[in-house]
């Protein structure tokens, strides 16, 4: 199994341009997540999906959409970026939603927004 | 919001145990423990999580407090690798529970 994966590694945008940032996995898992970190800071969680056309969002969501078309992709979107969106991006994923269950996480995406 | 209480640093020399303290008094009985570490330039990645009973696995064991309002990780021999943020979380086990991070433990291994 490749786990989480997430590409690019790497991205500089322009401020007010749009991206989308992709996340795969390849162990069937029903949930998955998307964070953020700041330089020095924890992670904070953007959206999640409990399941294949089913979001809902975090604890930071706006300036991003996502969706879950299929079990294994959960993109995110940035609309119109802000440098306030310099950050870090994780990808997360676990067989079922809850604490119960170990997450998988992917190996970052670090996003400049000039 | 589900907050802990960790130190901000810990320091340990290699091969020696440690013992990494999380306080999570306002927990309630379908809140699962969970512990995470963060390598430098890396995500996160999963060390071990409990409910009740202590837990050992090959990476760690997790010492759950009688009244769940306490835990301690423990690496048994520390390795320069072992140097990484470590995450103590807790959460509802049941379906919505999403992991909240804090700021965690920096914990650095002296060879």
């Amino acid at each position: 199994n490749a786990g989480v994966t997430q590409t690019p590694k790497f991205q500089v945008l322009k401020t007010g341009q749009s991206m989308t940032l992709q996340c795969a996995q390849d162990m069937n898992h029903e949930y998955m997540s998307w964070y953020r970190q700041d330089p020095g800071m924890g992670l904070r969680l953007i959206h999640y999906s409990v399941g294949a056309g089913i979001t809902d969002q975090g604890e930071v969501p706006n300036g991003y959409n996502v969706s879950r078309s299929t079990t294994e992709d959960f993109p995110l979107r940035l609309l119109s970026a802000a440098p306030s969106q310099t950050s870090v991006y994780f990808c997360a994923s676990s067989l079922y939603s809850g604490l119960s269950y170990e997450q998988y996480f992917g190996p970052g995406t670090r996003l400049t927004v000039t | 919001d589900a907050k802990t209480t960790q130190p901000n640093s810990m320091e340990s020399n290699e091969e020696e145990p440690v013992h990494l303290p999380c306080n999570h008094s306002t927990i309630s009985g379908t809140d699962y423990i969970h512990w995470y570490r963060q390598l430098p330039s890396q995500g996160p990645e999963y060390v071990i999580h409990g409910l009740t009973s202590n837990v050992n696995n090959r990476m760690a064991s997790l010492a759950i407090a009688e009244d769940r309002k306490s835990s301690t990780l423990i690496l048994h021999r520390a390795t320069l690798r072992d140097a990484a943020v470590y995450y103590c979380i807790f959460g509802y086990g049941g379906s919505q529970g999403n992991l909240i991070f804090g700021k965690g433990t920096k914990l650095s291994v002296k060879p």
